[in-house]
C-alpha cells in the first residue's frame, strides 16, 4: 500500500530558529500534498495544499511567510516553520493521494523552547 | 456552525461491545467519506472509504453513509482493546489527489476498549 514518510517524528528548537519537516511518498508520485496541524485533543486542521512546481495554497489564517512550503518533486514536500515561537509548537501531518486513497505520515512534534 | 460535527466523547466501552461512532455535516457537495484511525502521537490512518450514500463492511467495521440526512456511522463489531484510538470523520466535495479533493475532518472521537 502507498507510504507516506515524514521525518522528523520529534524536534525541540529554540524560540526564533527555524525547523523543516520532510514529507515523502515512497512508492507512489503525488501531485498534490497537503499539511495539517492538530492541537491536543483536536482535530486537523488544513493549513495549506502543495502542488508540485507551483506555489503552495494557503488555507485563511496561516500565514505564508512563516510557514513556508516547497514541493520541488513529485515525491517530495517541505513545510518550514521560521522564526518559531512557543505558539507553533504542535503536532504537524502530512498527507498525500495514492492508491485511490489519502494516506498520512506519522506525524512531527514541534515543541519551541 | 462547523461543517464537520463529531462527538468527541471520550466513549468508554467493555471488550466484545458494539460501538458506534457518527457524524453529521452540512454541506451536501460532500460526495466521499472517510473514517480514520489515530493512535496517540501517530497520523490517521484509513479504515473506511464510501463514495456517496449506502453502507459498506469491511471484516468487524461497517460504514453507513445517509446523505438525504447528512449523518454518516462506523460500526465496530467485537471491539478489542487493540481498537482503543481516536476515530475521525472526513468527508470531501471530489476525491483524488487535486486540491478539489480537501479533506474536512471532525473533531474525532476518543474511544477506550477495556478487558
Amino acid at each position: 500500500g502507498a507510504v507516506v514518510s515524514q521525518h522528523p517524528s520529534r524536534v525541540i528548537c529554540k524560540s526564533g530558529t527555524s525547523v523543516k519537516i520532510e514529507c515523502r511518498s515512497l512508492d507512489f508520485q503525488a501531485t498534490t500534498m497537503f499539511w495539517y496541524r492538530q492541537f491536543p485533543k483536536q482535530s486537523l486542521m488544513l493549513m495549506a495544499t502543495s502542488n508540485e512546481g507551483s506555489k503552495a495554497t494557503y488555507e485563511q489564517g496561516v500565514e505564508k511567510d512563516k510557514f513556508l512550503i516547497n514541493h520541488a518533486s513529485l515525491t517530495l514536500s517541505t513545510l518550514t516553520v521560521t522564526s518559531a515561537h512557543p505558539e507553533d509548537s504542535s503536532f504537524y501531518i502530512c498527507s498525500a493521494w495514492g492508491d485511490r486513497a489519502r494516506h498520512f505520515g506519522n506525524g512531527t512534534r514541534l515543541t519551541v523552547t | 456552525q462547523k461543517e464537520v460535527e463529531q462527538d468527541p466523547g471520550p466513549l468508554s466501552v467493555p471488550e466484545g461491545a458494539i460501538v458506534s461512532l457518527n457524524c453529521t455535516y452540512s454541506n451536501s457537495a460532500f460526495q466521499y467519506f472517510m473514517w480514520y484511525r489515530q493512535y496517540s502521537r501517530k497520523g490517521p490512518e484509513l479504515l473506511m472509504y464510501t463514495y456517496s450514500s449506502g453502507n459498506k463492511e469491511d471484516g468487524r467495521f461497517t460504514a453507513q453513509v445517509d446523505k438525504s440526512s447528512k449523518y454518516i456511522s462506523l460500526f465496530i463489531r467485537d471491539s478489542q482493546p487493540s481498537d482503543s484510538a481516536t476515530y475521525l470523520c472526513a468527508m470531501s466535495v471530489q476525491a483524488g489527489g487535486t486540491s478539489y479533493g480537501k479533506l474536512t475532518f471532525g473533531q474525532g472521537t476518543i474511544l477506550t476498549v477495556h478487558p
